[in-house]
């Protein structure tokens, strides 16, 4: 199985500040389709995840573009331009490319 | 409006079962892989199970007594869940494959449930 790793697992931010998230894959998660099986979910708390960017860099429908995905192969990141409260919860990066699908450990974002 | 709505969960004895359905609507459920996931308590996402149009894939710790099913006429994703164990225990959502006009997205979960718990305890 492919193994994700994130960090930090803990993010501190102020409000209004930028903030980002990596993730890193035990292979390479670039298809010989040049997609990038990469997606980023955000959950809050005592909610269900929801998906905020797949295929490395593309915005689900209805997600802030203050939101963007980016990397290719092994490294990828999550960036907020500009952190709101809303955007505390945790932060899981999962690999798409096989079966079975493998998440990261989790960052949690809290507000300063 | 894509909606996924899981029902069946509850408390259950060591080595007893369930049975978790979930029902879908808003979208055309045949066309789409769809999975369950589930989460321990204060734990990450691990993926369970997934059903496509011509195949059916398990986890290792599940192998053996779980089942997944769908009923594309009654738009209805189902996990039949034997031989539960302590370690069961987790919220289990269902999960829809695939962003519209995303083609190759079958494994990016677009749409989740609400999630139903199971408990497995004495």
């Amino acid at each position: 199985d492919i193994v994700m790793t994130q960090s930090p697992l803990s993010l501190p931010v102020t409000p209004g500040e930028p903030a980002s998230i990596s993730c890193r894959s035990s292979q390479s998660l670039l298809h010989r389709n040049g997609n990038n099986y990469l997606d980023w979910y955000l959950q809050k708390t005592g909610q269900s995840p929801q998906l905020l960017i797949y295929m490395g860099s593309n915005r689900a429908p209805g997600v802030p573009d203050r939101f963007s995905g980016s990397g290719s192969g092994t490294d990828f990141t999550l960036r907020i331009s500009r952190v709101e409260a809303e955007d505390v919860g945790v932060y899981y990066c999962m690999q798409a490319l096989q079966t079975p699908q493998t998440f990261g450990q989790g960052t949690k974002l809290e507000i300063k | 409006e894509v909606q996924l709505v899981e029902s069946g969960g509850g408390l259950v004895q060591p080595g007893g079962s369930l049975r978790l359905s979930c029902a879908a609507s808003g979208f055309t459920f045949s066309s789409y892989w769809m999975y369950w996931v589930r989460q321990a308590p204060g734990k990450g996402l691990v993926w369970v199970s997934h059903i496509t149009s011509d195949g059916i894939n398990y986890a290792d710790f599940v192998q053996g007594r779980f089942t997944i099913s769908r009923d594309n006429a009654q738009n209805t994703l189902y996990l039949q869940m034997n031989s539960l164990r302590a370690e069961d225990t987790a919220v289990y959502y269902c999960a829809r494959g695939g962003v519209e006009m995303a083609t190759h997205s079958r494994r990016t979960f677009a749409y989740w449930g609400q999630g139903t718990p199971v408990t497995v305890s004495t």
